[in-house]
């Protein structure tokens, strides 16, 4: 079946604007992780949703980053008033029904503030 | 202290060599142990999981973990040029939900 998806791949914006990135994660995987990848680093957690449990945002870096996930299925990650720091590759991934799950990667979104 | 702990390298070997990636850890409640495969430009693609102490057998990749030592390693035997990538190492706990990866080994094959 279809692997997860992110759009779009690749986003350019301007230091102040709002962006959204999105998540299509594989269907019938009822849990789903935003990470963030900057250039030569590991990969950081940010925030997982599972089913209808209330999110762990425990890695968010700051009140600027934002994540929902509608019907528990799609996820928006939206990033308000970007900063050149926000520059990074933001991965989603999934697993079927999370903790010790294998979890399984989208291609990413590279999101370039400038 | 990190989480989870690997050598950034780069680790160079030749074609046909064993390429040996190291992992450690510090949380002794750990349950689960990964490695992922990171080509450059690329999303992180799993190749082994393991969960019990001793080795695990996929093919060229053997994993090894040993709890006691909270180490876990990869072993690529008969090394690839296609295997020159970027190895992450995850460790997922007994409980919570985040999965800990360490900043990865950079493996070049030279053929």
């Amino acid at each position: 079946g279809a692997g997860v998806s992110q759009s779009p791949s690749n986003k350019v914006t301007e230091k102040g604007k709002d962006v959204e990135l999105r998540c299509d994660p594989i269907s019938g995987h009822t849990a789903l992780y935003w990470y963030r990848q900057s250039l030569g680093q590991g990969l950081e957690f940010l925030i997982y949703f599972q089913g209808n449990s209330a999110p762990d945002k425990s890695g968010l870096p700051s009140d600027r980053f934002s994540a929902e996930r509608t019907g528990g299925s799609v996820s928006t990650l939206t990033i308000q008033r970007t900063q050149q720091e926000d520059s990074a590759v933001y991965l989603c991934a999934s697993s079927i029904a999370g903790g010790v799950d294998t979890q399984y990667f989208g291609p990413g979104t590279r999101l370039t503030v400038l | 202290q990190k989480e989870v702990e690997q050598n950034s390298g780069p680790l160079s070997v030749p074609e046909g060599a064993i390429a040996s990636l190291n992992c450690t850890y510090s949380d002794r409640g750990s349950q689960s142990f990964f490695w992922y495969r990171q080509y450059s430009g690329k999303s992180p693609e799993l190749i082994m999981f393991i969960y019990s102490n001793g080795d695990k057998e996929d093919g060229r990749f053997t994993a090894q973990l040993n709890k006691a030592s909270q180490y876990v390693s990869l072993l690529i035997r008969d090394s690839q040029p296609s295997d020159s990538a970027t190895y992450l190492c995850a460790v997922s706990r007994v409980t919570g939900n985040q999965f800990y990866f360490g900043t990865g080994t950079s493996l070049t094959v030279i053929p």
